[in-house]
């Protein structure tokens, strides 16, 4: 059972290239998120989609896109990468009912330069 | 955006020895939740809370949901070198749908 996969595990990019950064579950969950965590800062929500065909801003929503492909996928595109978007970027999911348990995948580790 | 205020920020203990932390907020929430992440990992559910007062265990591991329902508590009792790591709460509060806010962390060092 992989739970929550991310790829790529690592990327480098030039300020101003694109990319896309992907996600899966293979849980059945309704509702995934994107973080990013910064040293001394815990996890900051990006973007989330609380079930297929919806998706809301989080904290830091500025500078990213994300597309809910299907129930399994949910995908966060840099448009044009900035130094200040070097971090650490997880996804999430979590279950359907009241229960508030998010389960995250293994990150992906951006440097932008 | 609003934090959760977590500490310690970082603890050296000696291997055997038992940890406290804990999150503080201004605002009251319906659901804490304890996270651990290994270096180079995503971060792990430890423990689930959803009732004032709740106390729950997971092997050496307990938490406290606060009476207040503004903070919560974590203990790890008689700590291994497995311990180490970085130990988040995040809470969800009663007027925000699916979102969790987080704590910073505590760094959990075991001295040599």
């Amino acid at each position: 059972n992989a739970g929550v996969t991310q790829t790529p595990k690592f990327q480098v990019l030039k300020t101003g290239q694109s990319m896309t950064l992907q996600c899966a579950q293979d849980m059945n969950h309704n509702s995934m998120y994107w973080y990013r965590q910064d040293p001394g800062m815990g996890l900051r929500l990006i973007y989330y989609s609380a079930s297929e065909g919806t998706t809301d801003k989080g904290e830091v929503p500025n500078g990213y896109n994300v597309s809910r492909l299907n129930k399994r996928e949910f995908s966060l595109r840099l448009e044009s990468a900035a130094p200040s978007q070097t971090s650490v970027y997880f996804c999430a999911s979590k279950g359907t009912g009241v229960l508030y348990e998010q389960y995250f995948g293994p990150g992906t580790r951006l440097t932008v330069t | 955006g609003q934090q959760l205020n977590q500490s310690p920020q970082s603890m050296f203990i000696q291997e055997g020895e038992d940890v406290s932390m804990n999150c503080t907020s201004s605002s009251i929430f319906n659901t804490w939740l304890w996270y651990k992440q290994d270096p180079g990992e995503g971060p792990v559910l430890l423990i689930a809370l959803y009732k004032a007062g709740e106390l729950t265990s997971n092997g050496r591991l307990t938490a406290q949901f606060g009476i207040t329902r503004k903070d919560s508590f974590l203990n790890i009792s008689a700590s291994i070198p497995s311990d180490v790591g970085i130990y988040f709460c995040a809470g969800q509060r009663t007027d925000s749908n699916y979102q969790l806010i987080w704590g910073a962390g505590t760094k959990l060092i075991i001295k040599p």
